[in-house]
């Protein structure tokens, strides 16, 4: 069966750093998402990309969050200078088309800023 | 978008069907709902969706109320592998909200042994 995948499982980084969390969406899928959830929290949407711009997004997602396409297959989020406040699982999704169809997440990144 | 009200947990024996209920009294005509579920240490995990009629899939039930205002996730023998965060969440068809989730706080759903 086909599946999100993202890498790394867990990093761990400092304060002020930039980082880049991987994700591989399912290969035919048209939508991509960025999710986080901080521990003991609810999973809270980043946002979403679309025909390579984003087309939604959160007021989470300031100025230090980026997302890029690069390859037609990888689909990232970086963060520039990360803060302790950062720190959560990040989950990737897609989606194949419009309408009313699932999303598939991926298993998440754990997200350590020290 | 329109709210949905859960239960914050439950609690059944496996083997056993559970009633997973939802409350969406603002539901709009155009909003679907959607089922998605995390187990522990794990991302959410799509469950099932329904607009009017009630659905059935290999994981699950939905059974939705005549004035759509409530719903029921049926898990018809519940196994230990189904202890999980359950999340009710509605999407409106069409719009711009390009399939966005919003995830509240969910039923935590414990299974005995």
């Amino acid at each position: 069966e086909p599946e999100v995948t993202q890498t790394p499982s867990h990093q761990v980084t400092q304060m002020g750093q930039e980082v880049i969390l991987r994700c591989v969406p399912i290969s035919n899928h048209l939508y991509f998402y960025w999710y986080r959830q901080i521990l003991g929290q609810k999973v809270e949407f980043l946002v979403s990309f679309y025909n390579n711009e984003i087309s939604e997004k959160s007021e989470i997602f300031d100025d230090q969050f980026s997302v890029e396409r690069p390859d037609g297959s990888n689909f990232t989020l970086k963060i520039r200078s990360t803060k302790l406040e950062d720190s959560a699982m990040y989950f990737c999704a897609s989606r194949a088309r419009t309408g009313n169809t699932e999303a598939f997440f991926g298993q998440g990144t754990r997200l350590t800023v020290v | 978008d329109a709210k949905t009200t859960q239960p914050n947990s439950m609690e059944s024996n496996e083997e056993e069907p559970v009633h997973l209920p939802c409350n969406h009294s603002t539901i709009s005509g155009t909003d679907y709902i959607h089922w998605y579920r995390q187990l522990p240490s794990q991302g959410p995990e799509y469950v099932i969706h329904g607009l009017t009629s009630n659905v059935n899939n290999r994981m699950a039930s939905l059974a939705i109320a005549e004035d759509r205002k409530s719903s029921t996730l049926i898990l018809h023998r519940a196994t230990l592998r189904d202890a999980a965060v359950y999340y009710c969440i509605l999407r409106r068809a069409g719009g711009t909200s390009y399939g966005k989730l919003t995830f509240g706080q969910g039923t935590i759903l414990t299974v005995h042994p």
